[in-house]
């Protein structure tokens, strides 16, 4: 079972808007709004940002956002900031009744 | 607020089991909560192992599912991962992490992770 596709990085610079797609199979993003987004700062434990597609978690920044389109996923990111620097990670339930991780895109402030 | 804490020993040796304990503090174990492990493969990739309520019933990765066991421990507040017959694949950062309510897919609290080397 491959890992979910994203692009390895994306750059934007500060207050730009960038978006990363996260794709999959009519088996996992396409058949279920199981899907969340995480952040990772180098040397720290991921933080969730986006879950069940769209759903922002309390405390996280109104500048994410997720959406779904057929079998891809998306996390923008608007107004970008120096601290949004990080590794993106995707994930969705699968129909084999697991979980699958994307690859992450590392998301750099120009 | 509710912490997680993952501990065990850093270094396995190949075919041996590897053993960790993840402590809930600020919390009960003891809800509408799943509890999750976790890891990081060197070079980034995420992989779910598996999951546990606090009754004891597991869901295991298909992938992984005949080298592990998830226990639970409602007296000390913390559930267990062993995984066993490990490799030098194995290696990895180990995270204990919670699930949405009711389990829902996906994890909104996080250990800082522990750095399990297997080596000889």
């Amino acid at each position: 079972q491959s890992a979910l596709t994203q692009p390895a990085s994306v750059s934007g610079s500060p207050g730009q808007s960038i978006t990363i797609s996260c794709t999959g199979t009519s088996s996992d993003v396409g058949s279920y709004d199981f899907v969340s987004w995480y952040q990772q700062h180098p040397g720290k434990a991921p933080k969730l940002i986006i879950y069940e597609v769209s759903n922002l978690p309390s405390g996280v920044s109104n500048r994410f956002s997720g959406s779904k389109s057929g079998n891809t996923a998306s996390l923008t990111i608007s107004g970008l900031q120096a601290e949004d620097e990080a590794d993106y990670y995707c994930s969705s339930y699968t129909s084999s009744s697991t979980l699958m991780f994307g690859g992450g895109t590392w998301v750099t402030v120009l | 607020q509710v912490q997680l804490q993952e501990s065990g020993p850093g270094l396995a040796k190949p075919s041996e089991t590897l053993s960790l304990t993840c402590s809930v503090s600020g919390g009960s174990i003891s809800g509408t909560y799943y509890w999750s492990w976790i890891r990081q493969l060197p070079g980034k990739g995420l992989e779910w192992i598996g999951y546990i309520f606090y009754s004891g019933s597991t869901y295991y990765n298909p992938s992984l599912k005949s080298r592990i066991t998830i226990s639970v421990d409602t007296s000390k507040n913390q559930f267990s991962l062993k995984l066993n017959s490990v490799t030098a694949a194995d290696t990895a950062v180990y995270y204990c992490a919670r699930m949405g309510k009711l389990g829902r897919w996906f994890f909104d609290l996080w250990g800082r992770g522990t750095l399990v080397i297997v080596s000889s």
